[in-house]
């Protein structure tokens, strides 16, 4: 099976720009789950999806959304950015969730400038 | 916010010693998950093991789950030079609805 693919790889955007971030995860994973890792705060949990409903959400502002498709595809959106923002964000999918364990994609590394 | 926290941050070992990694949790779980991640790249999966669970082996990985003290250790036998990565612990936490919390992990470096 083909592993989880994010979408871009890298991407560099200016303060208050929006920008979109794609992820496949493997065929029948129905969960997908996202984190924003930075040397100062780690891993944080970002919000999870399991079958087109967003299931758990972390401690992010409205800025942060995201979404999942009927195919299970997820897309990751930040409006406004700020340099704050600049990170690896990470797209992980599972069959279940937290019980389960998560594949990781290799992330998309946004500076935002 | 961090449910687990590694200890010690850094770990600096020739190969062939073994590694140990701690981890230290606040609220009872489900589950506690390691994961190990090289530079700049996505999280790799290395074992899971249950609340009702204390030890549990994989090749050359031993982990082991004390929930009285709410803690977990992963040991790395006969270290290579390609163990050299960041190793985190997950935990999926009673009141966390099913999400995994990560902690700050433990950068490894193992030197040949």
């Amino acid at each position: 099976k083909a592993g989880v693919t994010q979408t871009p790889r890298y991407l560099i955007k200016t303060r208050g720009q929006q920008v979109t971030l794609s992820c496949s995860p493997i065929s029948g994973h129905r969960s997908v789950s996202w984190y924003q890792q930075t040397p100062g705060q780690g891993l944080q949990f970002l919000f999870e999806y399991f079958s087109e409903t967003q299931r758990n959400k972390g401690n992010f502002p409205g800025r942060f959304s995201g979404r999942q498709f009927s195919n299970s595809r997820s897309e990751m959106n930040v409006s406004t950015l700020e340099l704050g923002d600049s990170a690896l964000y990470l797209c992980a999918s599972s069959l279940q969730g937290g019980n389960s364990p998560l594949h990781f994609g290799n992330g998309t590394r946004l500076t935002v400038t | 916010s961090q449910q687990g926290e590694e200890d010690p941050q850094a770990l600096s070992i020739q190969e062939g010693e073994n590694a140990t990694m701690n981890c230290s949790y606040k609220t009872s779980i489900n589950n506690l998950q390691w994961y190990r991640q090289n530079s700049g790249r996505g999280l790799v999966h290395l074992i899971l093991i249950r609340s009702n669970e204390r030890e549990k082996h994989s090749g050359r990985l031993r982990v082991t789950l004390d929930t009285s003290k709410k803690s977990s250790s992963l040991l790395i036998t006969a270290s290579r030079a390609a163990d050299t990565a960041s190793y985190f612990c997950a935990t999926d936490g009673y009141n966390q609805g099913g999400k995994l919390i990560f902690g700050q992990g433990t950068e490894l470096s193992v030197k040949p």
